[in-house]
């Protein structure tokens, strides 16, 4: 079984200020992770994604998130947030199935950016 | 039209009504997915198609009929639907193989609510 957590449920933080979103997760098999945003009244958009590889993956908009295997975490960070960063972001860890994935994700956590 | 469209955006029914979802990838995916996303809660997996057929029903009650024609096409049939089956339902589609899992691409969801 997998599951994900995020710790935070709301991040407002100041513009122009670095920002941490925290994800940890716990899984079985080999593992697949994802950050994924929402804006409102749209669809998930995929931020990043760690396959295998480098442990520093860089995604979209100046994401970045590392995957620590020892910790059993995959936090994503920012340097500078921008008030247009405000939006739900989930973490999602996957197990990949005989022709498709299971995709579990976490409860979402809201950055709010401050002007 | 580019990536995966929902439609309709906004959908208001009674308990009686049915109605259906509709879901297109332009993506030449070969899997589809249906999650539901409802306030303060994880995005819930409810069905999954690979190649048109069904590779998983995650314990949805049957008054969710998912119908895929070809691979290109999700439908979600709802019949005598429940206030608590209020939420927003996002398709997804994916490109999938015995060996290696890729990103899902969502739609911007449809936003039900059951009066």
């Amino acid at each position: 079984a997998q599951s994900v957590t995020q710790l935070d449920s709301q991040v407002p933080v100041f513009e122009e200020a670095p920002v941490e979103l925290r994800c940890n997760y716990s899984s079985s098999v080999s593992v697949y992770l994802f950050w994924y945003v929402q804006y409102p009244n749209q669809g998930l958009q995929l931020l990043l994604k760690y396959l295998s590889g480098s442990t520093l993956v860089k995604g979209i908009n100046g994401f970045e998130a590392e995957f620590n295997k020892s910790q059993t975490s995959f936090h994503l960070r920012k340097p500078s947030v921008h008030i247009s960063d405000t939006a739900e972001y989930f973490c999602a860890v996957s197990d990949h199935k005989l022709g498709y994935q299971k995709v579990t994700f976490g409860i979402g956590t809201k950055l709010q950016v401050i002007p | 039209e580019t990536g995966v469209t929902q439609t309709p955006r906004h959908l208001v029914m009674g308990m009686t009504n049915k109605k259906s979802l509709k879901c297109e990838q332009h993506l030449g995916h070969n899997a589809m997915y249906w999650y539901k996303q409802s306030a303060k809660k994880p995005l819930e997996l409810m069905f999954v198609y690979n190649f048109k057929e069904q590779t998983e029903n995650n314990s949805v009650p049957s008054r969710f009929s998912p119908e895929c024609p070809n691979s290109s096409h999700l439908f979600l049939h709802l019949h005598t639907l429940q206030p608590e089956d209020s939420a927003l339902y996002l398709c997804a589609s994916s490109q999938e193989t015995a060996s290696r899992t890729d990103t899902q691409y969502f739609g911007p969801g449809t936003r039900l609510t059951v009066l």
